[in-house]
């Protein structure tokens, strides 16, 4: 079955600890990227990525960094500097990454403060 | 991902009645389109796709109509069934890897 895989689905953080979310795909998508999703908002973008090894910072990068050894792989750590961390997090693929692409999303992952 | 949609426009419609699901976008630049459904707890489900140079395209009970004159788009469901309740959104794409989203909307079907 192809798709994207987002584990784990529910993640606690405690203060000052850092955590990984993970991102799997098997499309062969050149882009993956994350989003963090709040209620009553639209997705905003944190961080993406067009190729193995690159990736640029988007709308609400702060707290967050990532990582691209792989093409089918794209973790997420939140740090201790994002001081609001509580949202869904969700990752996403397409081809290209020059937009104008049909963008596939995982399943997503709540993050919770303990 | 349950806090989702919380304080959304709401729009209720009968078992079987026609649903229209509206998104203003905001950016004239905006070539590329996409209708997502989002259920409680799950990820975006892509629904259709239609390019600027289309007015219309349809899909198996779907149809999307994008008006570029007053930057509108609307998502038709056909015969709307309790499976189709969840929060659509619309998403916007100029040619680059920024896509904007819209804030959705929850559709109630009502048995």
């Amino acid at each position: 079955d192809g798709g994207i895989t987002q584990s784990p689905k529910y993640l606690f953080r405690k203060e000052g600890q850092n955590v990984t979310l993970s991102c799997e795909q098997n499309l062969n998508h050149d882009a993956m990227y994350w989003y963090r999703q709040d209620p009553g908002q639209g997705l905003r973008l944190i961080y993406y990525s067009q190729i193995v090894n690159d990736f640029q910072k988007g709308d609400i990068a702060e707290g967050y960094s990532v990582s691209r050894e792989k093409k089918e792989s794209f973790p997420l750590t939140v740090t201790s500097a994002q001081k609001n961390p509580t949202a869904f997090y969700l990752c996403a693929s397409s081809f290209a990454g020059q937009g104008s692409e049909k963008l596939f999303f995982g399943s997503g992952t709540q993050l919770s403060v303990l | 991902g349950e806090s989702v949609g919380l304080h959304l426009p709401t729009l209720s419609v009968q078992e079987g009645d026609n649903s229209i699901i509206n998104c203003a976008y905001s950016n004239s630049a905006s070539d590329y389109f996409i209708w997502y459904k989002q259920e409680s707890g799950k990820g975006p489900q892509f629904i259709i796709d239609i390019r600027s140079n289309m007015d219309k395209r349809q899909g198996q009970r779907v149809t999307v109509l994008l008006n570029k004159t007053v930057k509108h788009l609307s998502l038709q469901i056909a015969a709307t069934q309790p499976g189709d309740s969840a929060v659509y959104f619309c998403a916007e794409n100029s040619g680059t890897y920024k896509y904007i989203f819209g804030t959705g909307t929850r559709l109630k079907v009502l048995a």
